[in-house]
């Protein structure tokens, strides 16, 4: 059965810096994985998404690599600004189960 | 191109009562999801379509719940005899296709049960 672990769940750290969020899933067996962003109230917003093929996606600001044999995703973030400030959540879509998303890491970026 | 819309975007109802939340994906899209999202939870699966058949519809949570598609395009998730624990967030995600596709989600639609 597929989990996916988000680590930490809560972020806050000053504007400018760079920061990665960490997801990581236990069934290695995925076609592809999904960043996105959740603002207070409302829906998802895609961010990047990687095929199972796929290493690494890039926009913008944002990086995102792709690890399979050891079950783990990271979101990059590179100088940071306070409209980053969100709810960032992965889901992977599995060939086994259905599509599984993990509990979120709420970032907060100070002033 | 327009997103994907849902509607009502709120919608409060009495305990027992039914409801019909309706997604239109975008216009092409095979692949149709129900997600539900309670207050501090995560996204929880509900039912995904491919055309009009739903070939997994395992995360519904009780037989009360049903959805259907038409036509290959709009969907309508019905809850019968509502319980207070269906309040929540309902989302809709289409996608090209699922096993490549990015997911695009609509604004969902807040359902309060009292």
């Amino acid at each position: 059965k597929q989990e996916v672990t988000q680590i930490p769940a809560a972020l806050s750290v000053p504007e400018g810096e760079n920061l990665v969020l960490n997801c990581s899933f236990t069934d290695s067996a995925i076609y592809n994985l999904q960043w996105f962003r959740q603002d207070p109230g409302k829906g998802l917003t895609s961010l990047l998404l990687i095929q199972s093929s796929q290493r690494e996606q890039t926009s913008g600001r944002l990086n995102a690599s792709l690890d399979k044999s050891s079950g783990r995703s990271t979101l990059y973030i590179a100088a940071s600004q306070p409209g980053d400030s969100a709810t960032y959540l992965c889901a992977v879509l599995s060939s086994a189960s259905k599509i599984i998303f993990g509990s979120g890491t709420r970032l907060s970026i100070r002033p | 191109g327009a997103g994907v819309s849902q509607s009502p975007s709120n919608k409060v109802t009495e305990k027992g009562k039914d409801v019909e939340l309706r997604c239109d994906p975008i216009s092409g899209h095979t692949a149709l999801y129900w997600y539900r999202q309670s207050l501090g939870q995560g996204l929880e699966f509900l039912i995904y379509f491919q055309g009009n058949s739903a070939p997994d519809k395992s995360g519904l949570p009780s037989d009360r719940f049903s959805a259907e598609r038409t036509g290959g395009s709009v969907s309508t998730l019905t809850i019968q005899r509502t319980q207070q624990e269906d309040s929540a967030v309902y989302l809709c995600a289409s996608s090209l296709a699922r096993e490549s596709g990015e997911q695009y989600f609509g604004p969902g639609t807040r359902l309060t049960v009292t």
